[in-house]
């Protein structure tokens, strides 16, 4: 069974810095691409950041561009996103999602994590 | 990376059908066939629905379907069920190597 288990969420000034974990299980991590997608506060989904399975290539939204990072860890089977410079507006909840192969979309999510940014 | 245009709202009554239209431009859902839909419950996290336009995952009930004419994609739900309430998202690969979401589209079942 796929399992995606996100970490890391709180509550951060405007300005400071938070590090989402989401460790996998149930598949061949390092075989699939991973991704991030929010969802704010009674709001939609916005896709956040993507990463590819060996890390060769990643990808942002512009508006977290040069302030989120992404990364992985193919041997603890884990995907992190390093938050800076956190703003109001990047109140969200936060997902973990796995890319199906070949198709471009996201076919497991995890929980998401809560993260508020407030003074 | 503007969002696709899905309608806010729609509704329908048991055993009926719905469609819902997503429209993005010819950078997104009109320049490949990756477009994806999801289901979310209140709480809950998105469920892929539909991805490629048209193909089922596996488990995903043959009442939703999907398809696309240019900048325009669909998803149709027949013979509504109570349990199909939820909030439905589309979703599109673009030719940016970015993906973007619909904004939403609350469906209630009447």
């Amino acid at each position: 069974e796929v399992q995606l288990v996100e970490s890391g969420g709180g509550l951060v000034q405007p300005g400071g810095s938070l590090r989402l974990s989401c460790a996998a299980s149930g598949f061949t991590f390092g075989s699939y691409g991973m991704s991030w997608v929010r969802q704010a506060p009674g709001k939609g989904l916005e896709w956040v950041s993507v990463i590819s399975d060996r890390s060769s290539w990643t990808h942002y939204a512009d508006s977290v561009k040069g302030r989120f990072t992404i990364s992985r860890d193919n041997s603890k089977n884990t995907v992190y996103l390093q938050m800076n410079s956190l703003r109001a507006e990047d109140t969200a909840v936060y997902y973990c999602v796995k890319h199906l192969s070949g198709s471009y979309c996201f076919d497991y999510w995890g929980q998401g994590i809560l993260v508020t940014v407030s003074s | 990376q503007s969002a696709l245009t899905q309608p806010a709202s729609v509704s329908g009554s048991p055993g009926q059908s719905i469609t819902i239209s997503c429209t993005g431009t010819s950078s997104d859902v009109g320049y490949y066939n990756y477009v994806s839909w999801y289901q979310q419950h209140p709480g809950k996290a998105p469920k892929l629905m539909i991805y490629g336009v048209s193909n089922r995952p596996s488990g995903v009930s043959n009442r939703f379907s999907g398809s696309k004419s240019g900048n325009t994609a669909s998803l149709t739900i027949s013979g509504l069920q109570a349990e199909d309430e939820a909030d439905y998202y589309c979703n599109s690969y673009t030719s940016s190597t970015t993906w973007v979401f619909g904004g939403g589209t609350k469906l209630t079942v009447l």
